[in-house]
C-alpha cells in the first residue's frame, strides 16, 4: 500500500459525459501528479501540482482539467469524453520536486 | 513523446538468473528513476539515481547511469517469480521542466 488513495476504482460512462477522479496523496506529500496509461500511448504525464499550484503540464487535453485543494487532495476532471479517453488514470504523490513518486492504484475509465 | 526507451521490450528468464534491462534517453537529465508495475496496478518506485551518480544499489537491484551515453541499466540479481512485472525508467530534466517522462517499459517474465 503506497498510501495514495484514488476513487473511484472503476468508472464506466458514455461518450460526451463528464467525470471527476479524486486523489488523496500520502500524508505530508506536497506534490501530486496525474498520469494516463493506455495500451497504445503508454504512460503519459498529464499535470503536476505542488502545494496547490500547477507546476508542470504534459500532454493534457483542453477537455481535461485538474486542481489541488488546500488539504492537498486533487481532482482530475475529464469532460466531453471520447472513446479514446478509456484508460487507466494514475495519481502519484511525492514529498516535493525531484523525489520518488508513490502511485495510487489507479482509476480504470471505460468510455462506451 | 517518450524520453526513455527501454531495451529489450520483453525478457524471459529462469528463476535464479540475473535480469538486465537498459534505458536510453535523448536529452540531458537531472534524475533517472526506475519503477516496477505489476499488471494493471500502480507503479512502485525502485531506485532514483542523480545525474552526478554512476551506480546505486538497493537489495538485489543495481542501477548504473552513463550520462555520456545517455543510458542506464537495471540489474536484478537472483530473480524470483515475484519479480515478474513491467519495468520503466523515468527521467526529469531539472528546474523549469520537472515533469517525469516515462519510457516504454520492459516486460520481465520469470519462469519458475
Amino acid at each position: 500500500d503506497s498510501g495514495v488513495t484514488q476513487t473511484p476504482k472503476h468508472l464506466i460512462t458514455a461518450t460526451g459525459q463528464r467525470v471527476t477522479l479524486r486523489c488523496s496523496p500520502r500524508s505530508g506529500d506536497l506534490s501530486v501528479y496525474w498520469y494516463q496509461q493506455s495500451l497504445d500511448q503508454g504512460l503519459q504525464f498529464l499535470i503536476q501540482y505542488y502545494n496547490g499550484e500547477e507546476r508542470a503540464k504534459g500532454n493534457i487535453l483542453e477537455r481535461f482539467s485538474a486542481q489541488q485543494f488546500p488539504d492537498l487532495h486533487s481532482e482530475l476532471n475529464l469532460s466531453s469524453l471520447e472513446l479514446g479517453d478509456s484508460a487507466l488514470y494514475f495519481c502519484a504523490s511525492s514529498q516535493g520536486l525531484f523525489y520518488e513518486q508513490y502511485f495510487g492504484p489507479g482509476t480504470r475509465l471505460t468510455v462506451t | 513523446s517518450q524520453q526513455g526507451e527501454e531495451d529489450p521490450q520483453a525478457l524471459s528468464i529462469q528463476e535464479g538468473e540475473n535480469a538486465t534491462m537498459n534505458c536510453s534517453y535523448k536529452t540531458s537529465i537531472n534524475n533517472l528513476q526506475w519503477y516496477r508495475q505489476n499488471s494493471g496496478r500502480g507503479l512502485v518506485h525502485l531506485i532514483l539515481i542523480r545525474s552526478n551518480e554512476r551506480e546505486k544499489h538497493s537489495g538485489r537491484l543495481r542501477v548504473t547511469l552513463d550520462t555520456s551515453k545517455k543510458s542506464s541499466s537495471l540489474l536484478i540479481t537472483a530473480s524470483r517469480a515475484a519479480d515478474t512485472a513491467s519495468y520503466f525508467c523515468a527521467t526529469d530534466t531539472g528546474f523549469g521542466n520537472e515533469k517525469l517522462t516515462f519510457g516504454t517499459g520492459t516486460r520481465l517474465t520469470i519462469i519458475p
